[in-house]
């Protein structure tokens, strides 16, 4: 079974700080990861796509990474912003399911 | 405009009474998912389908029924809705089952 755990469950910072949302998974059996910002009331948009043989994949302040071998990822965000303010969620294509599993998310507050 | 639409956004029905929330892309895209979203749970796969008249059981198919019968559209239906059907529900596609997932804006379900 896959099992995929986003910390910190929260977090709240102020504008203009450098921060680091983790996501970790137990089998390493996986096509890629991706990264899903979500608004409140809204839907996902996908943020970041990294393919198992990448090691990390970047847009604009957001960077993420993928060590596969040691079953996590990391969404680097920088320079924060109030606009950042979202659930960020990360979401593995596992070979076993034909599916995505998700993280239960990482609820980010920046503060102005 | 690429997108993923959903009908209806907000539903309050009471036990019992069918309905169908209905899904629609516009980016042949082959795959297509539908996910509920609870607190604490994360989202969770109902039903995919990978192509035409394919379809196939996710995580929690219990009390659904899915079709697509056209590749833009894939509806889920609720024959007979159960106050635990309550949940916040989204539609996804993507060109590939593990590719760059599109979701829809969600409908918040609420069965009384």
């Amino acid at each position: 079974k896959q099992e995929v755990t986003q910390i910190p469950a929260a977090l709240s910072v102020p504008e203009g700080e450098n921060l680091v949302l983790n996501c970790s998974f137990t089998d390493s059996a996986i096509y890629n990861l991706q990264w899903f910002r979500q608004d409140p009331g809204k839907g996902l948009t996908s943020l970041l796509l990294i393919q198992s043989s990448q090691r990390e994949q970047t847009s604009g302040r957001l960077n993420a990474s993928l060590d596969k071998s040691s079953g996590r990822s990391t969404l680097y965000i920088a320079a924060s912003q109030p606009g950042d303010s979202a659930t960020y969620l990360c979401a593995l294509g596992w070979e076993y399911g034909n599916k995505l599993v998700f993280g239960a998310g990482t609820i980010l507050r920046v503060k102005s | 405009e690429a997108q993923v639409t959903q009908n209806p956004r907000y539903l309050i029905t009471v036990t019992g009474k069918k309905l169908t929330v209905t899904c629609s892309q516009n980016m042949n895209h082959e795959y297509m998912s539908w996910y509920r979203q609870d607190p604490g749970l994360g989202l969770r796969q109902i039903y995919y389908s990978m192509n035409v008249e394919v379809t196939d059981k996710g995580d929690v198919p219990e009390g659904y029924k899915v079709s697509r019968k056209e590749k833009r559209n894939f509806p889920l239906i609720l024959e007979s809705p159960s106050p635990n059907q309550t949940s916040l529900y989204f539609c996804a596609s993507s060109s590939l089952g593990f590719n760059e997932q599109y979701f829809g804006p969600g409908t918040r379900l609420t069965v009384t």
